[in-house]
């Protein structure tokens, strides 16, 4: 199975600072067939269901703020938030999606306002 | 508007069955494939199991292969999360969610509010 591995496990920024979200894939999500990586990032707050941000390692779900962003490097996923509010508090998870299941999720990145 | 509700989570004593269910509404149902997601208390999210649209493709997570057993009626837009010989390690709050097509592989687009299993004696 495909491992993820985010880092940090958790992270404290300050409001309108930068927030960024690692996420190393144990092998490539890259269908070179149609250049897309195969991973997800996900936004879960406390007592609400999980919430798609990022689809293709760098689109944005609809209706996501621009303020959201993904980025990848080989297996090296990155989810950045370039101006931390206070309603990102929660959650992020990267997810694969490629080939067939299991479609495995990392561990998870708590953020906080510092 | 595409809402997934979950429900059928309730407290199981261990070795026990339960039948999850997940009724979509607001999109072709037919036409989306779905998958199983839960999380256990103070865990991660953890993929359980994806069924593709048409019911003809099935996947489970290694812990569930052999317990649990996904289904859907498409005709009562509903997809199933049958589980036996239930361990207390089962016990989370499981969502349904589906996938951006009819196949794998394919992204999650949609969460349900999820549905709260609790195994214990």
């Amino acid at each position: 199975d495909i491992v993820l591995t985010q880092s940090p496990d958790s992270l404290a920024v300050s409001l309108g600072e930068r927030a960024s979200i690692t996420c190393k894939s144990s092998q490539s999500l890259l269908y070179t067939s149609n250049n897309k990586n195969y991973l997800a990032w996900i936004q879960h707050k406390a007592g609400q269901p999980p919430k798609p941000l990022i689809f293709w390692a760098s689109s944005r779900e609809s209706g996501v703020p621009d303020r959201f962003s993904g980025s990848v490097s080989g297996t090296d996923f990155t989810l950045t938030i370039s101006s931390l509010q206070a309603e990102d508090v929660a959650v992020y998870y990267c997810q694969q999606y490629y080939g067939n299941p299991p479609y495995t999720f990392g561990q998870g990145t708590r953020l906080e306002i510092k | 508007e595409v809402q997934l509700l979950e429900s059928g989570g309730t407290l199981v004593q261990p070795g026990g069955s339960l039948k999850l269910h997940c009724v979509g509404s607001g999109f072709h149902f037919a036409g989306f494939a779905m998958t199983w997601v839960r999380q256990a208390p103070g865990k991660g999210l953890e993929w359980v199991a994806t069924i593709s649209g048409t019911g003809a493709s099935t996947y489970y997570t290694d812990s569930g292969q052999g317990r649990f057993t996904i289904s859907r009626d498409n005709s009562k837009n509903t997809v199933y999360l049958q589980m036996n010989s239930l361990r207390p390690e089962d016990a989370a709050v499981y969502y349904c969610a589906r996938h951006e097509i009819i196949v794998v592989p394919s992204r999650l687009d949609y969460w349900g509010q999820g549905t709260s299993v609790i195994v214990s004696s």
